[in-house]
């Protein structure tokens, strides 16, 4: 099965706006950590967010946030206000106890102007 | 200081031909991960190095793919005899031993095999 499932191959978003990627995931694991990251046209992975499991708040870092809903295995990215260098493929990520990554197939965000 | 480096940044081969490459994970970081991600894919999961430890070898797609770590730091991953379906851009990324082990991803090695 899937660690990780991103159902929305491509999005797009007014500048200025907010959009939601759609992250769930898949562990039997108690402890684990889920992360979201940015790759732009350039190709380089940048770090995003990070949500642990036994996080209570949902972490949030400048216009991203992740909302978290451990129940649902949900753990999706809120990017507000737009902007046009926003636009690029987003992967969400999750670490479980057994150290290793497991990726999405990620989802492709425009900001249109 | 210094991020995660890999070299070459572009390598084109024939099919059939060994290929190496190349990654320097950031001073410090014990765990080093190489990855593949094909045009428009998500990242395939290759081998995963922590420490001192034997490797997390359950990622390489067949026996062509090695890699090794000497010393704890630089790592090489080598394809043997390429295929055309090997061509891909190979992501090398570190991190701390700590937990959740954050990752630091390289600029990558765009591999064609032509």
């Amino acid at each position: 099965a899937q660690k990780i499932t991103q159902t929305q191959p491509g999005m797009f978003v007014q500048e200025k706006e907010a959009v939601t990627l759609d992250c769930t995931y898949d562990t039997s694991d108690q402890s684990y950590g889920l992360f979201w990251y940015k790759q732009p046209s350039s190709g380089e992975m940048i770090f995003l967010i990070y949500q642990g499991s036994y996080d209570e708040q949902n972490a949030t870092e400048g216009r991203y946030s992740l909302n978290f809903q451990k129940a649902r295995k949900s753990a999706n990215l809120v990017i507000s206000a737009s902007q046009l260098g926003d636009s690029a493929m987003y992967f969400c990520a999750i670490i479980d106890t057994g150290n290793q990554f497991y990726f999405g197939t990620g989802t492709s965000l425009t900001v249109i102007p | 200081g210094a991020g995660v480096s890999q070299s070459p940044s572009n390598k084109v081969t024939e099919k059939g031909k060994d290929v190496e490459l190349r990654c320097d994970p950031i001073s410090g970081h014990t765990a080093l991960y190489w990855y593949r991600q094909s045009l428009g894919q998500g990242l395939e999961f290759l081998i995963y190095f922590q420490g001192n430890s034997a490797p997390d070898k359950s990622g390489l797609p067949s026996d062509r793919f090695s890699a090794e770590r000497t010393g704890g730091s630089v790592s090489t991953l080598t394809i043997q005899r390429t295929q055309q379906e090997d061509s891909a851009v190979y992501l090398c990324a570190s991190s701390l031993p700590d937990w959740p082990y954050e990752q630091y991803f390289g600029p990558g090695t765009r591999l064609t095999v032509t």
